[in-house]
């Protein structure tokens, strides 16, 4: 079984400018979420999808941060624009539906950097 | 909202001995508790897990345990190997939602 792919693996660019993330999760896998890991930190759930609807965004900065997963497969997770503080791992993890039985699989993550 | 609180932040133990990581959590909603490995340049991958209908779990060298009464819950590793070196993660959900993760444990095991 294929894992959850994700790309690039790394990025880097200056302050102010855009940004985007790509996802492609485990095939059957409804429930998809992007997570931020800060350098030296536990991974932060960023928003979380069920299908292509959102079930929790509660900690995404939707003044310059933005996600979409449309037909319900990819997702993409976009930056605009980006601030030094954004430097970090950005983790997809998916996982079959279910309530509690949601075991996630995390891809390999896209490192960024700001400059 | 839920707050997860891990210790110890680094952990040194000799090949063979035994490692516990413990973990607080706050909400008494939450009900689903994964441990995650996380190697250098990987995502977390999920080593166990256990529900709150459940006081311990056991996968080989690998438990975990939890007191719901008291909110924590704990990993042990018994017989460790060097291949055991990683950072370990605790975390909290309820329902499959609203996943918390704890701030991480370094683990080294000596040879």
């Amino acid at each position: 079984e294929a894992g959850v792919a994700q790309s690039p693996r790394y990025k880097i660019i200056e302050k102010r400018q855009s940004v985007a993330f790509w996802c492609n999760p485990i095939s059957g896998h409804a429930t998809l979420y992007w997570y931020q890991q800060i350098l030296g930190q536990g991974p932060k759930l960023l928003i979380q999808f069920q299908n292509n609807g959102v079930v929790d965004d509660s900690q995404l900065p939707k003044d310059r941060f933005s996600a979409e997963r449309l037909k319900g497969v990819d997702s993409t997770l976009k930056i605009q624009p980006a601030k030094l503080e954004d430097s970090a791992v950005y983790l997809c993890a998916s996982s079959l539906p279910g309530g509690t039985q949601g075991t996630q699989y995390f891809g390999p993550g896209t490192r960024l950097t700001v400059l | 909202g839920e707050n997860v609180e891990q210790h110890p932040s680094t952990l040194s133990v000799q090949e063979g001995d035994s490692a516990v990581i413990k973990c607080t959590y706050s909400d008494s909603a939450s009900n689903y508790f994964p441990w995650y490995k996380q190697e250098l340049g990987k995502g977390p991958q999920l080593i166990i897990d256990i529900r709150s209908n459940v006081g311990e779990k056991k996968d080989q060298r690998i438990a975990v345990t939890l007191n719901k009464t008291a909110k924590h819950f704990s990993l042990h590793i018994t017989e460790t190997q060097p291949e055991d070196s990683a950072v370990y993660f605790c975390a909290a959900s309820t329902e499959g939602q609203n996943f918390v993760f704890g701030p991480g444990t370094r683990l080294s095991v000596l040879p």
